[in-house]
């Protein structure tokens, strides 16, 4: 099975700002790897989602994480925020082999400060 | 339609009661997949469908929880006498291939249990 950890509950950063949100994961299989972002009383967004080849992983909305297998993390980076980038964010994981089910980290609260 | 629909939205049930909620994923989808998602946590795996058949219903917690899909699209996750454990936002999600790698999630249901 896999598992996600994610460090940081809430992050609070002021606009404009660079941010790094954290994601440890761990597998006993190679993996798939995902940032959700959820906004208040909807579901999930894709950002972005590392399957293979390069390690950089461009998303939506300026967001970028990189997948670095042996630190076994996919950390999430923007290197400006917006007033709109307030949301939770999820870190996911899914077997290769097995990849019907996510494992999701327990999200981190992202608040940016104007 | 355009994206997964689930209703209702919000649900009241006292403990005890039955509740049935409904998935209705983008049309076409093969793969249907249900979480769980407790306050403050990140979306738990609860069951996938490939089409009818329901592949993994791992994740339910108890034998109080039923999801079928009859004829392959729209799908019902039904809860038996509810306990206050139970309240939670559950997401459904659909995608176009077998596996998850394509997930689209809906709005979710809030079901909370008095």
């Amino acid at each position: 099975a896999q598992s996600v950890t994610q460090l940081d509950s809430q992050v609070p950063v002021f606009e404009e700002a660079p941010v790094e949100l954290r994601c440890n994961y761990s597998s006993s299989v190679s993996v798939y790897l995902f940032w959700y972002v959820q906004y208040p009383n909807q579901g999930l967004q894709l950002l972005l989602k590392y399957l293979s080849g390069s390690t950089l992983v461009k998303g939506i909305n300026g967001f970028e994480a990189e997948f670095n297998k042996s630190q076994t993390s996919f950390h999430l980076r923007k290197p400006s925020v917006h007033i709109s980038d307030t949301a939770e964010y999820f870190c996911a994981v899914s077997g290769r082999d097995t990849g019907n089910q996510f494992y999701f980290g327990t999200g981190t609260s992202l608040t940016v400060i104007p | 339609g355009a994206g997964v629909s689930q209703s209702p939205r919000y649900k009241v049930a006292k403990r005890g009661q039955d509740v049935a909620l409904r998935c209705d994923p983008i049309s076409g989808h093969v793969s249907l997949f249900w979480y769980q998602q407790a306050l403050g946590q990140g979306p738990e795996f609860l069951t996938y469908f490939q089409n009818e058949a329901q592949l993994d219903k791992s994740g339910l917690p108890s034998d109080r929880f039923f999801a079928e899909r009859p004829e392959g699209s729209v799908s019902t996750l039904k809860i038996q006498r509810t306990q206050q454990e139970d309240s939670a936002v559950y997401l459904c999600a659909s995608s176009p291939r077998t596996g998850g790698l394509g997930y689209t999630f809906g709005s979710g249901t809030r079901l909370t249990v008095v």
